[in-house]
């Protein structure tokens, strides 16, 4: 089975932190992705990755960077963390050829 | 921003009966339309999907209905059961590509 694995459950941070999200998968998929979940909002796209070393902005891009400095592994930084980015955040991963999105269970952030 | 639309957002439905989700978008170029489910606590999963080159998909109780002249496809699921008490979610886009996601329907089974 495909695993994709949030490191965080639930994070409590401050205003103005600097704030990691780690996101891993183990079946060799080229693409991944990072998207917020709001209640009466849906899934929101903030960033996806084609490849290693590559990112293209989401729907929602603003107050958020990534890095995937390795195939497995696609991260999602918050420089300085605000009220409004309190939120599930939810990672995915596809492989090219099925199309089919596979989730993590989500990290909830909280910031107060 | 693409959108898509999806209602109601909360459905409730007795044990057995037919639960109907339904979709519109607005990209006319899209040719993937998967539904997604999530249960409390978990990630999304993939439940079904469908190609626009055909207008209906079903696998067990679950059957998606797509009109590719209304940009509209539906999600139907028959003998509802309790265990199918989840948030469903609408997502249309490229094969192989990111996807636009629907604000999600809660749906409640009751016993």
């Amino acid at each position: 089975d495909v695993k994709v694995t949030q490191s965080s459950r639930y994070l409590v941070k401050r205003t103005g932190e600097k704030v990691f999200l780690e996101c891993v998968q183990d079946m060799d998929h080229e693409n991944m992705f990072w998207y917020r979940q709001d209640p009466g909002l849906g899934l929101r796209l903030i960033y996806f990755s084609y490849d290693v070393k590559m990112k293209e902005k989401g729907d929602i891009p603003e107050g958020y960077s990534v890095s995937r400095e390795k195939k497995e592994r696609f991260s999602l930084i918050l420089e300085s963390a605000s009220t409004n980015q309190t939120s599930m955040y939810l990672c995915a991963s596809m492989a090219s050829y099925t199309g089919e999105l596979f989730f993590g269970e989500g990290s909830r952030l909280t910031v107060l | 921003q693409q959108q898509v639309k999806q209602s109601p957002q909360s459905l409730i439905v007795q044990k057995g009966g037919i639960s109907i989700i339904n979709c519109a978008y607005e990209n006319t170029a899209f040719d993937y339309f998967p539904w997604y489910q999530q249960f409390p606590g978990k990630g999304p999963a993939l439940l079904i999907a469908i190609r626009p080159d055909v207008s209906e998909k079903k696998e067990g109780r679950f059957t998606i209905s797509f009109n590719k002249s209304a940009k509209q496809f539906s999600l139907h699921i028959m003998d509802s059961q309790p265990g199918d008490s989840a948030t469903y979610f609408c997502a249309a886009g490229h094969y192989g590509q990111n996807f636009v996601f629907g604000p999600g329907t809660r749906l409640s089974v009751l016993p």
